[in-house]
């Protein structure tokens, strides 16, 4: 167990539609990151916030988008969803501030399913 | 060479010997590099990093080798237990020290030990 959470484990929604996921990171940690894992793309980093501000931005597209509130659990908001936005989503928290330097500890996932 | 999707690169070795994973990275600018671990139906776990001053770096059963003139990183795990089985994939970072960094992710290697 990593100590990072993240709700709800699966998803299956439509296309069009918006869903919100929700990750806790580990006590302590003020970063977390966000990637997505889709079987023809692999992994891909999204987006990190720190301390509740966005630090960096990766290949996050437009109709997503996150926040990192005063309590630090984070929520990435995916909308206008498209069939290839299936894929598992990832939530890593670490406690350094910047590029995924060092440990991540990542959370077990949400498996979203778009039909 | 890389695979996409379901056709992830294999590496088949027996309990104890030694393995070695290879990484063929792109960025030339890229500055540091992780390894990841990723068990079935689990999140990613960091193994070790390297920076990009360094040309080897050891952990507890694993090193990480760096070739910069070739753009190429390998991991090796020492002594291979059937628990080290799963998807290892490196990650190169360009700009590690800035908030401005570039995280990209190789497709992954899929190791099976067998007992």
């Amino acid at each position: 167990d990593s100590g990072v959470t993240q709700t709800p484990k699966h998803l299956i929604t439509a296309t069009g539609q918006r869903v919100t996921l929700r990750c806790s990171p580990r006590s302590g940690d003020l970063s977390v990151y966000w990637y997505q894992q889709s079987l023809d793309q692999g992994l891909q980093f999204l987006i990190q916030y720190y301390n509740g501000e966005e630090r960096a931005k990766g290949n996050i597209l437009e109709r997503f988008s996150a926040q990192q509130f005063p309590d630090l659990h984070s929520e990435l908001n995916l909308s206008s969803l498209e069939l290839g936005d299936s894929a598992l989503y990832f939530c890593a928290s670490s406690s350094q501030t910047g590029a995924a330097l060092g440990t991540q500890y990542f959370g077990p996932g949400t498996r979203l399913l778009v039909l | 060479g890389e695979n996409v999707g379901l056709h992830l690169p294999t590496l088949s070795v027996q309990e104890g010997d030694n393995s070695i994973i290879n990484c063929a990275y792109s960025n030339s600018a890229s500055d540091y590099f992780i390894w990841y671990k990723q068990e079935s139906g689990k999140g990613p776990q960091f193994i070790i990093d390297i920076r990009s001053n360094m040309d080897k770096r050891q952990g507890q059963r694993v090193t990480v080798l760096l070739n910069k003139t070739v753009k190429h990183l390998s991991l090796q795990i020492a002594a291979t237990q059937p628990g080290d089985s799963a998807v290892y994939f490196c990650a190169e970072i360009e700009n590690s020290g800035g908030s401005n960094y570039k995280l990209t992710f190789g497709k992954g290697t899929l190791l099976t030990v067998n007992p």
